[in-house]
Formats: structure tokens, C-alpha cells, sequence
């Protein structure tokens, strides 16, 4: 079936510094899935961060990106310069449309400390 | 922006018990959406809600687990009976559609301790 994996629990970046959050995924359907960056924020209920759902394009918001990349399966989140307020929990995700199912399907989450 | 709310934030009930979990989502959405995390792992899928309807499960919607909105008041998810093994966190999602460009909007999730 599809998955997406996140290999790293917990990242610590100091602010002003540039991170870089790895994913990869693995997709069932012949066509391309569409992917996903969630965040979640202290307190507070998942929020989508930014979406691509065509192979070789970027998505971006708040300063993050990341590259739909179908030949390495990857899906990595990147920011030039972070900030004290970016600490959160990063969750990539997928939903694969041609298999008739809408559901999402996240990696594990990587939480993110930005040192002041 | 958009919110889906959930009530309670947490919970705490006796193994066999039954237990509702409420979400309020945003007003003109039309699919609703149930997912699990076990502490410590990935939130995972239960189920989708159109139109009176489950649309999609998953393995781990148990014939425990039901969901229902009746007259476009909460969207609930109920546990009859509990096991040991239904503590998580509970997280409702609510979208417009279905299509590529429907955003899932996320609440808060309810904490449910079953002892």
C-alpha cells in the first residue's frame, strides 16, 4: 500500500539558520500522487502548509518549499532561514486520487526546535 | 482561517464503557473525516462521511466505531464498547470535496484514555 516516511523524530536548527525536513513516499497508483506539508503548531489543530499535486513542481508558503520529485520519490520541506516561531511538528503526507481513495496518509511527523 | 473544533479535549473511560467524540466542522463543508494516532506513531485513517454515508474505512475501523451527523449537527464518532487498545488521540477533518484541490481542515483531537 501507499506510505510516506520521515526519517527524522526531532530536528534542531538555530534561528536564521537553513533546514531541511526529508520525505519520501511510496505510491501504489499508476498516476501521481498528491502531496502534502501539514504543520502543527503548540495547542493548536493540524493546518495544511503547502500542497503539489503535479510532478516537478514546487510548492511554497511562509518561506518553506518543497519539490514534487518523481524520480527519488521525495517530497523534501525546505527553509532558507528559519524562525523561533517555525517550531513545530512537521507532518508530509499523501492522497492518491486514481485509487478512489481520498484518504490521507502521513509519515510519522519530525518536530521542529528553532534555537534563539 | 476555517475551524474545525472538537469536544472534549480529552476523555478518560472504563474499558467496555461506550464514548461519543464530537466535531463541529466547518459550516458548508460536505465530507467529514475520522483519524487515529497512537501515542508515539503515525495518525492513521479511519473513515470518511458524505452525505449521510461512510464512504471509505479502514482496517481500524472497528465494528466497535460508528459515525453519524444527524441533522448537520455534530459529526461523532462513537466507540461501543472501548478497548485498552482505543487510546489515542482522535483528530476530525472536515473538506468542501473530494477533488485535488480540497483541503482537509484539521481540529485540535480529543485525548480518549480508556483504563
Amino acid at each position: 500500500g501507499d506510505s510516506v516516511t520521515q526519517t527524522e523524530g526531532q530536528v534542531t536548527v538555530s534561528e536564521s539558520k537553513s533546514l531541511i525536513i526529508n520525505c519520501t513516499y511510496s505510491a501504489t497508483s499508476i498516476a501521481y500522487p498528491n502531496l502534502f506539508w501539514y504543520v502543527r503548531y503548540p495547542g493548536e489543530g493540524l493546518q495544511l502548509l503547502l500542497k503539489v499535486i503535479t510532478a516537478g513542481q514546487k510548492g511554497s508558503s511562509r518561506g518553506f518549499e518543497a519539490t514534487y520529485n518523481k524520480e527519488t520519490t521525495s517530497f523534501h520541506l525546505q527553509k532558507a532561514s528559519v524562525q523561533e516561531s517555525d517550531s513545530a511538528v512537521y507532518y508530509c503526507a499523501l492522497s492518491d486520487p486514481p485509487s478512489g481513495s481520498w484518504q490521507l496518509i502521513f509519515g510519522s511527523g519530525t518536530q521542529l526546535t528553532v534555537m534563539p | 482561517g476555517p475551524k474545525v473544533l472538537q469536544i472534549p479535549s480529552h476523555q478518560i473511560i472504563d474499558m467496555g464503557q461506550m464514548v461519543t467524540l464530537n466535531c463541529d466542522p466547518v459550516s458548508n463543508h460536505l465530507y467529514f473525516y475520522w483519524y487515529k494516532q497512537i501515542l508515539g506513531q503515525q495518525m492513521e485513517f479511519l473513515v470518511n462521511f458524505y452525505n449521510g454515508k461512510v464512504m471509505e474505512k479502514s482496517k481500524l475501523f472497528k465494528d466497535q466505531f460508528s459515525v453519524e451527523r444527524p441533522d448537520g449537527s455534530y459529526f461523532t464518532l462513537k466507540i461501543q464498547p472501548t478497548a485498552l487498545e482505543d487510546s489515542a488521540v482522535y483528530f476530525c477533518a472536515s473538506s468542501l470535496g473530494t477533488g485535488s484541490y480540497a483541503e482537509q481542515f484539521f481540529g485540535p483531537g480529543t485525548r480518549l484514555t480508556v483504563l
